[in-house]
């Protein structure tokens, strides 16, 4: 069974602050992603990874950062963190061979930001 | 521009009959396409697949449909039970490796499944 971790499933952070959320997954998937969920919105991608150090901008970066140091570990980083980045943040994992395309979930992680 | 579409943000069913949710899309090159399911504060879980080569892909109570000229997709549940209540994602996906790995997801459609 494919595993995907993050840190937290609840944050609540200020205005300005520095946020990190962790992904970690089991599968040794050379592809990672972080979302973001809004009612109303779907699943929106921020950032992918599809190599360890590679990433790529997905379709809202702004405000939003990314780290893949080692193949296992994916961060989105939230340099200050703002009021219209409270919402639900979703990691996922998975393989490039054809065929084996499907995103595998993490649980999510709720953030607030007053 | 949103390139896969789910107009009905819900979708009301009785227990037992059939579920079924529709997914648009705009792009020619998407040649691979899959369902989620998500319940309230959880990820979303994986369904059903289908190539573009496939115009029907059945797995127990689900079945997806894929008309390619009509670029339309649709997501059959039956019969639909009370737990399929959550909401439904289509994503679909062109090319293989690199940065052609990313998914597009639609809007997602809330089932409701009364008893």
């Amino acid at each position: 069974d494919v595993k995907v971790t993050q840190s937290s499933r609840y944050l609540v952070k200020r205005t300005g602050e520095k946020v990190f959320l962790e992904c970690v997954q089991d599968m040794d998937h050379e592809n990672m992603f972080w979302y973001r969920q809004d009612p109303g919105l779907g699943l929106r991608l921020i950032y992918f990874s599809y190599d360890v150090k590679m990433k790529e901008k997905g379709d809202i970066p702004e405000g939003y950062s990314v780290s893949r140091e080692k193949k296992e570990r994916f961060s989105l980083i939230l340099e200050s963190a703002s009021t219209n980045q409270t919402s639900m943040y979703l990691c996922a994992s998975s393989l490039t061979q054809p065929g084996q395309e499907t995103q595998y979930f993490g649980p999510g992680t709720r953030l607030l930001v007053l | 521009d949103q390139q896969v579409k789910q107009n009905s943000p819900s979708l009301s069913v009785q227990e037992g009959r059939i579920s079924i949710l529709n997914c648009d899309y705009t792009n020619s090159m998407f040649d691979y396409f899959l369902w989620y399911k998500k319940y309230p504060a959880e990820g979303p879980t994986f369904l059903i697949s289908i190539s573009s080569i496939k115009d029907k892909n059945e797995d127990g109570r689900f079945t997806v449909f894929l008309n390619k000229s009509a670029k339309h997709l649709s997501l059959h549940i039956v019969p639909s039970q009370p737990g399929d209540s959550a909401v439904y994602f289509c994503a679909a996906k062109s090319g293989y490796g690199g940065a052609t790995n990313k998914l597009i997801f639609g809007t997602g459609t809330l089932l409701a499944v009364q008893p």
